[in-house]
């Protein structure tokens, strides 16, 4: 039984360089989330896609921000010309939804071990 | 907007005892309610969920009731174990029209410590 896996886990880079994390959900899910997590806060949703289309995505997600799930399958975040309060941990969820509140199962978020982003 | 407020932190308890950890919420429509937890240097797991008010999640001891009234869906053990010591995130996803929306909105975490 595989879970959300994420790629790197960790990552250190200097600013204003570009990252790219990569995420791979459960196979089954439909739905892929991003959040963003700083020390001693709770997540915070940056975007996510239902199958391939990109439904909704947060004012968190500066243009310096995209988002791809290009064949409905694994994800990737990349970050262009990264700041300092880009550190964060970057986490990584999937679900599987038939939309429907209430519905067995619905919309319980899967969550990957997180990639672990440090700017200098 | 949606949010969720749990109550200040770190918890810290001896094994055995009550836990109470407070979680507050405000959200437009009727949302499902969750308990998230991580584990250190794990990632977050669910923890219970309840969709509708008055429902109650459980789960490995743990307990929390959806009460619509006071917009509440406080989580409750009622012996904890050192290995329960994590940090716990109070959670909501809105739903209207029988839809859910995707995100999750979560509280800022409580990190509980038991001791032996």
């Amino acid at each position: 039984d595989t879970g959300v896996s994420q790629d790197p886990r960790h990552k250190i880079t200097k600013r204003g360089q570009n990252v790219t994390f990569r995420c791979d959900p459960i196979s089954e899910h439909n739905r892929l989330y991003w959040y963003r997590q700083t020390l001693g806060q709770g997540p915070e949703f940056l975007t996510y896609f239902q199958n391939e289309a990109q439904l909704e995505k947060s004012r968190l997600l500066s243009d310096r921000f995209s988002a791809e799930r290009p064949k409905g399958s694994f994800s990737t975040l990349e970050i262009q010309r990264t700041e300092q309060g880009d550190s964060a941990m970057y986490l990584c969820a999937s679900s599987h939804s038939t939309g429907l509140a209430g519905a067995p199962g619905h919309n319980e978020q899967f969550f990957g071990p997180g990639t672990r982003l440090t700017v200098l | 907007g949606n949010s969720v407020t749990q109550m200040e932190g770190p918890v810290t308890l001896s094994e055995e005892a009550f836990l109470t950890i407070n979680c507050t919420y405000t959200a437009t429509g009727y949302p499902s309610l969750f308990w998230y937890v991580q584990y250190p240097g794990e990632g977050l797991q669910l923890l219970l969920k309840a969709t509708k008010a008055d429902d109650k999640g459980s789960n490995k001891g743990f307990e929390a009731t959806y009460r619509k009234e006071t917009t509440s869906f406080h989580l409750e053990k009622g012996s904890v174990q050192v290995s329960d010591s994590a940090v716990y995130f109070c959670a909501l996803i809105r739903n209207a029209g029988g839809t859910s929306y995707g995100k999750l909105t979560f509280g800022q975490g409580t990190i509980l410590t038991v001791h032996p």
